[in-house]
C-alpha cells in the first residue's frame, strides 16, 4: 500500500529566506507526485506535479520539487520567501495503476513567515 | 470558465443524522471525487465518480454514498452521522488522466 510522509508538521521562516519541504513516499513504483497549497478556508491549488522525465519540475508561485527515486522523496523547495506562502502544504501520491484521482496525501506542512 | 462549487459552505448535523453535500464540477470535466479533511489531517480519499458511474473507493463504510449526475454535478450522503465525521468535505474536479481542480469545501460539524 502507498503511503506518504510530510515529517515537518510546521516551520517557521523569514521571509526572504529558502524554505525546502519535504516528502517521502512508499511505493512499489514510480507513483505521480503532487504538491498542493491550502490557505485558510480554501481548497487545494496544485503547485507542481511529476509523472515521469525530467526529475526537477517547476510549478507557479516560483516553486520547484525534485524528485529522487533513490531516497522515494519528492521535496518542495523555494528560493526565497514571501508572506503570502503562509499556508498549509500537502503532498500526494498517486499510483498510475488506480483510478485517477485516487490520491494519498501526507498530514501537511503548516508554513509560517516572519517578517 | 466556472470553477469547482460546493455547497453549503457550513452545516451542523446531530449524531445519527443524514446529511447530502453537493458539488459542482468546472467546466467540461466529467471526473469527480471526494475527500475528507479531518482537523489538522490531509484529505482523504472518500470515492470517485468517473460518467456517473463510481470508479474508485477509499476505506470508508457503505453509510458514505454518493451520486454524479448527467451534467457531473455531484452529491455526497452520509447516513447515521458520528461525531467523528465531523471534517472539511472537499471535492475535486478533473478529466480523467488531468489536473484535479478542488472547490473550497463544506465543513460538516457532528453534535
Amino acid at each position: 500500500a502507498q503511503s506518504v510522509t510530510q515529517p515537518d508538521i510546521h516551520i517557521t521562516v523569514s521571509e526572504g529566506a529558502s524554505l525546502e519541504l519535504r516528502c517521502n513516499y512508499s511505493y512499489g513504483a514510480t507513483p505521480y507526485l503532487f504538491w498542493y497549497v491550502q490557505s485558510p478556508g480554501q481548497g487545494l491549488q496544485l503547485l507542481l506535479k511529476y509523472f515521469s522525465g525530467d526529475t526537477l519540475v517547476q510549478g507557479i508561485k516560483g516553486f520547484e520539487a525534485e524528485f529522487k527515486r533513490s531516497q522515494s522523496s519528492f521535496n518542495l523547495r523555494k528560493p526565497s520567501v514571501h508572506w503570502s506562502d503562509a499556508a498549509e502544504y500537502f503532498c500526494a501520491v498517486g499510483a498510475p495503476t488506480d483510478s485517477w484521482g485516487k490520491f494519498q496525501f501526507g498530514a501537511g506542512t503548516q508554513v509560517v513567515v516572519t517578517p | 470558465e466556472t470553477g469547482v462549487t460546493q455547497s453549503p459552505t457550513h452545516l451542523i448535523k446531530t449524531r445519527g443524522q443524514q446529511v447530502t453535500l453537493r458539488c459542482s464540477s468546472q467546466s467540461g470535466h466529467n471526473t469527480v471525487s471526494w475527500y475528507q479533511q479531518a482537523l489538522g489531517q490531509g484529505p482523504q480519499f472518500i470515492f470517485q465518480y468517473y460518467r456517473e458511474e463510481e470508479n474508485g473507493r477509499g476505506n470508508f463504510p457503505p453509510r458514505f454514498s454518493g451520486l454524479q449526475f448527467p451534467n457531473y454535478s455531484s452529491e455526497l450522503n452520509v447516513n447515521a452521522l458520528e461525531l467523528d465525521d465531523s471534517a472539511l468535505y472537499l471535492c475535486a474536479s478533473s478529466s480523467q488522466g488531468y489536473e484535479q481542480y478542488f472547490g473550497p469545501g463544506t465543513r460538516l460539524t457532528v453534535t
